[in-house]
């Protein structure tokens, strides 16, 4: 069964456009993420929501907009879509580490949606 | 700043060869350190999770240390196989404000 997954694996579209990348977990886990990894492979937090709340927002362009239905899904909005948002997008989930447990918990990732802007 | 820097940037090794990956970090406060290995067109997958109190850990093949003094760690990969090649990623995480700083790997190419 699969842990994390994302929907599209490929999407491929025109400068302008809006669209939506779907995320969802089985794992139970409280806490999700989106990451965006550019042609230089650098792997860059975007968003963390936890039991829905959004708790990490990066420097991130308001075209981009996070949507948390429930604790298993994490969808990412994109309006006006430029070409700079062309990249790899991760979406991953964890249990929430807490400020005072000392036991870290793993972050499972999802497969990843390749974005194309042409 | 907290930044972490790994090296190096690539590295090429036979099959059966060992190899050891380096990740130099200035993150503060410490909680964690991560490695993660990210297959070519996968999403990572974490090998190791080291706290402050661990000098070392294994995971198979792959064995990872820590040095908290220094703010280094390494990873060894004993015995190599070709499905090792892919970039392997360190991670550590700040223990004030839960943040993950990402380093930006290191390729490795196991050749037969």
């Amino acid at each position: 069964d699969t842990a994390v997954s994302q929907t599209p694996k490929y999407l491929v579209t025109q400068m302008g456009n809006d669209k939506s990348i779907k995320c969802e977990q089985n794992l139970g886990h409280d806490t999700m993420y989106w990451y965006k990894q550019d042609s230089k492979k650098f792997l860059k937090i975007m968003f963390s929501y936890n039991n829905k709340e959004l708790i990490i927002n990066e420097t991130v362009p308001n075209r981009f907009s996070p949507k948390s239905p429930d604790k298993a899904h994490l969808n990412l909005h994109i309006n006006s879509l430029e070409l700079g948002d062309s990249a790899v997008y991760f979406c991953a989930s964890s249990q929430d580490e807490g400020s005072g447990r000392a036991l870290p918990y793993e972050q499972y990732f999802g497969p990843g949606t390749r974005l194309t802007v042409t | 700043k907290n930044q972490v820097e790994q090296s190096p940037q690539s590295l090429i090794i036979l099959e059966g060869k060992n190899c050891t990956l380096q990740c130099n970090y200035t993150v503060s406060p410490f909680s964690n350190l991560r490695w993660y290995k990210q297959d070519t067109g996968r999403g990572p997958v974490s090998l190791t999770i080291m706290t402050f109190s661990e000098n070392t850990k294994s995971n198979g093949r792959y064995t990872a240390t820590l040095d908290a003094d220094t703010k280094q760690s390494s990873l060894h990969i004993t015995a190599s196989q070709l499905s090792d090649s892919a970039s392997y990623i360190c991670v550590v995480r700040t223990g004030n404000n839960r943040k993950l700083i990402w380093g930006l790997g290191t390729s490795l190419a196991v050749n037969p």
